[in-house]
């Protein structure tokens, strides 16, 4: 599971609200990623990073925000949830396995936006 | 704007027969993935495929990519109710090292 874990598991909140997802990796890689995951969209890329304080946006960033302090987490900061962010989201990592870039992802976490 | 088409979108086929997934990508790109999740899983790797031509098979599953007709196959043979579950495919775009992926084909083996 490329010591991938992913904190909470599951989380309900209300819209307004702050909430922040965490991504923990115990085996120094430098990639970190996160997704949503929803039904017809397969998933879609929210931000990455490329080592400490290094992160970019990718296609559905809107609305969130992320921080690397430290190689081992990469946090997800949803500033003022809303209902569409209602999904499940799923850090990842990437890793050179012999040349290749492989990507892992941690357990997902479920969030849901009343 | 980089498109990872899937197709079909959902797939009932009864065990024993033969199937391919089929993914489309609009971007210029060797490097194919494919993954596989079971419901309420996350997801697993179960190809890397890195070159023009390149074929690669685990079990009943065979995967292939022409990178000049942006297009891999994902083929099932003589299918099991085990590879029941969604299969994703992924490009990999260099620059920045981002994955794009698929909608999904949601596979069901029917006894």
């Amino acid at each position: 599971d490329a010591g991938i874990t992913q904190s909470p598991r599951h989380k309900v909140t209300e819209t307004g609200t702050p909430v922040t997802l965490r991504c923990h990796q115990t085996e120094n890689h430098r990639y970190m990623y996160w997704y949503r995951q929803d039904p017809g969209h397969g998933l879609r890329l929210i931000h990455y990073s490329y080592g400490v304080k290094d992160t970019d946006k990718g296609e559905v960033s809107d609305g969130y925000s992320v921080s690397r302090s430290k190689t081992e987490d990469f946090l997800l900061t949803l500033e003022s949830a809303t209902s569409s962010q209602t999904s499940v989201y799923f850090c990842a990592i990437s890793e050179v396995i012999a040349g290749d870039d492989e990507q892992f992802f941690g357990p997902g976490t479920r969030l849901t936006v009343l | 704007e980089l498109k990872v088409e899937q197709n079909p979108l959902f797939l009932s086929m009864q065990e024993g027969k033969n199937y391919t997934i089929y993914c489309n990508y609009s971007t210029t790109s060797d490097r194919l993935y494919w993954y596989r999740q079971d419901p309420g899983k996350s997801l697993e790797s179960l190809f890397v495929l890195l070159s023009n031509g390149a074929v690669k098979q685990e079990g009943r599953l065979m995967a292939s990519l022409d990178t000049k007709a942006r297009l891999s196959t994902l083929h099932i043979t003589a299918a099991v109710h085990d590879l029941s579950a969604t299969y994703f495919c992924a490009v990999l775009v260099s620059t920045g090292n981002q994955f794009y992926f698929g909608t999904g084909t949601s596979l069901t083996v029917i006894p």
